[in-house]
């Protein structure tokens, strides 16, 4: 089926480990982004991408990590974990100039 | 600053009662609205989008939402509200690349 596909669903990690959030989408968007979702914050944009090999950060990036080899993939990588990126993880792609996500169904992280 | 506000943070209703959901932006020019509702344990799906042309706009699941640039709003709305549509409710806009989101909108549906 057509979407965006997040992996793994549910993580647990234990405070300083590292790991990689996994993101693929199969409708060739360019535009790609993750986004944490935290209780009456709304969605705040980590990173996004416009393109294989384009790269920005967002609101707020600090201690996360990406890249964009090719168009389908879009991992968003945890380089020490930390408490406070306990969140809900959500990856969506768009067609540029169409506007309208599609999203994945999301990660839940816990880091303890 | 670009926002997207959502006053209501909590809304209760009826089943079978209308529905209202407000949202307002803070941009410089019109941007391309979108409301997106997400079901618990869900990621985000697309209700309907404003993009120009017609200021009421028709979605998925019976909802509309109604632009008025004179407010800078974008509210939803329904006018019969099932208990399926307990949910959050995203409202947001986009200016070149980057999305807006609004704190959302959770809605409680009572029998």
């Amino acid at each position: 089926n057509a979407g965006v596909t997040q992996t793994p669903k549910f993580q647990v990690l234990k405070t300083g480990q590292s790991m990689t959030l996994q993101c693929a989408q199969d409708m060739n968007h360019e535009y790609m982004s993750w986004y944490r979702q935290d209780p009456g914050m709304g969605l705040r944009l980590i990173h996004y991408s416009v393109g294989a090999g384009i790269t920005d950060q967002g609101e707020v990036p600090n201690g996360y990590n990406v890249s964009r080899s090719t168009t389908e993939d879009f991992p968003l990588r945890l380089l020490s974990a930390a408490p406070s990126q306990t969140s809900v993880y959500f990856c969506a792609s768009s067609s540029l100039g169409q506007g309208g996500y599609t999203f994945g169904s999301g990660t839940r992280l816990t880091v303890v | 600053a670009q926002s997207v506000t959502q006053p209501d943070i909590h809304i209760t209703v009826s089943e079978g009662a209308s529905l209202e959901l407000r949202c307002n932006y803070s941009y410089g020019a019109t941007p391309y609205l979108f409301w997106y509702v997400q079901s618990p344990g869900q990621g985000l799906q697309l209700l309907l989008k404003y993009f120009s042309g017609d200021t009421l706009v028709q979605g998925i699941k019976g909802f509309e939402a109604e632009f008025k640039r004179s407010q800078s709003s974008f509210n939803l709305r329904k006018p019969s509200v099932h208990w399926s549509d307990a949910a959050e409710y995203f409202c947001a806009f986009i200016t070149g690349n980057q999305f807006y989101f609004g704190t959302g909108t959770s809605l409680t549906v009572i029998p």
